[in-house]
């Protein structure tokens, strides 16, 4: 079993959907949670962290995580046809040694947004 | 513009054959990294170095080499190419060994037959 699994998709919604990403993880020791999105072709960049539990918002992105259920999600509101990418959910724990730093991504799922 | 060069963008090399990647990053970032992406698989972790002169093992090492001579290169090495390294390939850096926020290059997409 993978540390981290993410539903590949592939998701299609129209404009203007509410969309929900979803990852869960068996690893307790992660403490930082990450969503990273990639364009076609390109290289994921940073599009939300949390530490620990709890909610973070950033326009149209809310971030969830629930530690207790090893879940964490990813809603964006208003999907726009720019937002089509694959969306990868990321962790990392605190450990040092050989774990220090490493991020733990899921499979990606791929999302594509129509007008 | 600031940020991570990769090259080249693609391959097509035979089975066995030597073959280096390069990555070079601008922004005087200590961490640089290699991963691999696989259909299904996600982003995978080669290598890292956590600041120039060290380098470690991530989750799927073998087949491959990697040096840290200075802050700005960090070049992946396949010894001896196998089609099961035929993957997209990228670079990425950050600030400090323990960031959330990694920085990726373009990717390097190569071939192995």
């Amino acid at each position: 079993q993978k540390e981290v699994e993410q539903d590949p998709g592939p998701l299609s919604v129209p404009e203007g959907a509410i969309v929900s990403l979803n990852c869960t993880y068996s690893n307790s020791a992660f403490q930082y949670f990450m969503w990273y999105r990639q364009y076609s072709r390109k290289g994921p960049e940073l599009l939300m962290y949390t530490y620990s539990s709890g909610n973070k918002e950033d326009g149209r992105f809310t971030a969830q995580v629930d530690k207790s259920s090893k879940y964490i999600s990813l809603f964006i509101r208003d999907s726009q046809p720019s937002d089509s990418a694959t969306y990868l959910c990321a962790m990392r724990s605190n450990a040092g040694g050989t774990s220090y730093g490493k991020l733990t991504f899921g499979q990606g799922t791929i999302l594509t947004v129509h007008p | 513009i600031a940020g991570i060069t990769q090259a080249p963008t693609s391959q097509i090399l035979a089975a066995g054959r030597r073959m280096t990647l390069r990555c070079t990053q601008d922004m005087r970032h200590n961490a640089m990294y290699w991963y691999r992406q696989d259909l299904g698989l996600g982003l995978r972790l080669i290598h890292y170095s956590n600041t120039a002169g060290t380098t470690g093992k991530g989750e799927v090492p073998d087949g491959y080499s990697v040096s840290r001579a200075n802050t700005d290169d960090f070049p992946l090495t396949l010894a001896s190419a196998v089609p099961s390294q035929t993957s997209v390939y990228f670079c990425a850096s950050s600030a400090r060994g323990g960031d959330n926020e990694q920085f990726f290059g373009p990717g390097t997409r190569l071939t192995v037959l």
